[in-house]
């Protein structure tokens, strides 16, 4: 079963409207951090935010807010007034356990292809 | 500051040739890893290490070698080349420690590798 579940293959957007990328994440442990990236058609991957298991408040960063729902186990990406440059692939990840010890591996989603329409 | 960098950005490769994707970083990042990403699979990973002298396998490890002889450099081979290794290769790295901070990945602009 996929542990990172991105149901979303595509979305299309209005320019300088908001929009949500879901993500879904299936884990037994009570420690663990969730991910988004970014890929823009040149290729490289972007940080953009992240949110661990204990946080109690939604992460932000700038445009980008992350939903975190622990009981439903979903973590959705919010873009805020959305931006041309933000066309892209965005992928939700998951660290299982804690961060301690070096623990950097991630489990990928599909990714969300989004397009931003003038 | 260059972050990670690696080489090649593209390559051709045939049947059975042998070659390394070379990754630097400059950060002074203890952990550093390889990721292969394909259409429909998402990224998965082939080998991380945790510091200079220690790898390990992730995911998909088979067909790759790995080494670390220092905290910069963590090359990745690939000993005899199969269309099935035909992807785009991340390499990423990141701090040690349990800070908000070092829990992010750093990855290079990828390698495209395509094997006839």
């Amino acid at each position: 079963a996929q542990k990172i579940t991105q149901t979303q293959p595509g979305m299309f957007v209005q320019e300088k409207e908001a929009v949500t990328l879901d993500c879904t994440y299936d884990t037994s442990d009570q420690s663990y951090g969730l991910f988004w990236y970014k890929q823009p058609s040149s290729g490289e991957m972007i940080f953009l935010i992240y949110q661990g298991s204990y946080d109690e408040q939604n992460a932000t960063e700038g445009r980008y807010s992350l939903n975190f729902q622990k009981a439903r186990k979903s973590a959705n990406l919010v873009i805020s007034a959305s931006q041309l440059g933000d066309s892209a692939m965005y992928f939700c990840a998951m660290r299982e356990g804690r961060e301690a010890g070096n623990n950097r591996k991630l489990i990928w989603g599909l990714g969300t292809s989004l397009a931003v329409n003038p | 500051n260059a972050g990670v960098t690696q080489t090649p950005k593209f390559q051709v490769l045939k049947t059975g040739q042998s070659m390394t994707l070379q990754c630097a970083q400059d950060m002074n990042h203890e952990y550093m890893s390889w990721y292969r990403q394909d259409p429909g699979m998402g990224l998965r990973l082939i080998h991380y290490s945790v510091g200079a002298g220690i790898t390990d396998q992730g995911e998909v490890p088979n067909g790759y070698n790995v080494s670390r002889s220092t905290t910069e450099d963590f090359p990745l081979r690939l000993l005899s080349a199969a269309p099935s290794q035909t992807s785009v290769y991340f390499c990423a790295s990141s701090l040690a420690g349990s800070s908000s901070g070092a829990n992010v990945l750093t990855f290079g602009a990828g390698s495209r590798l395509t094997v006839l």
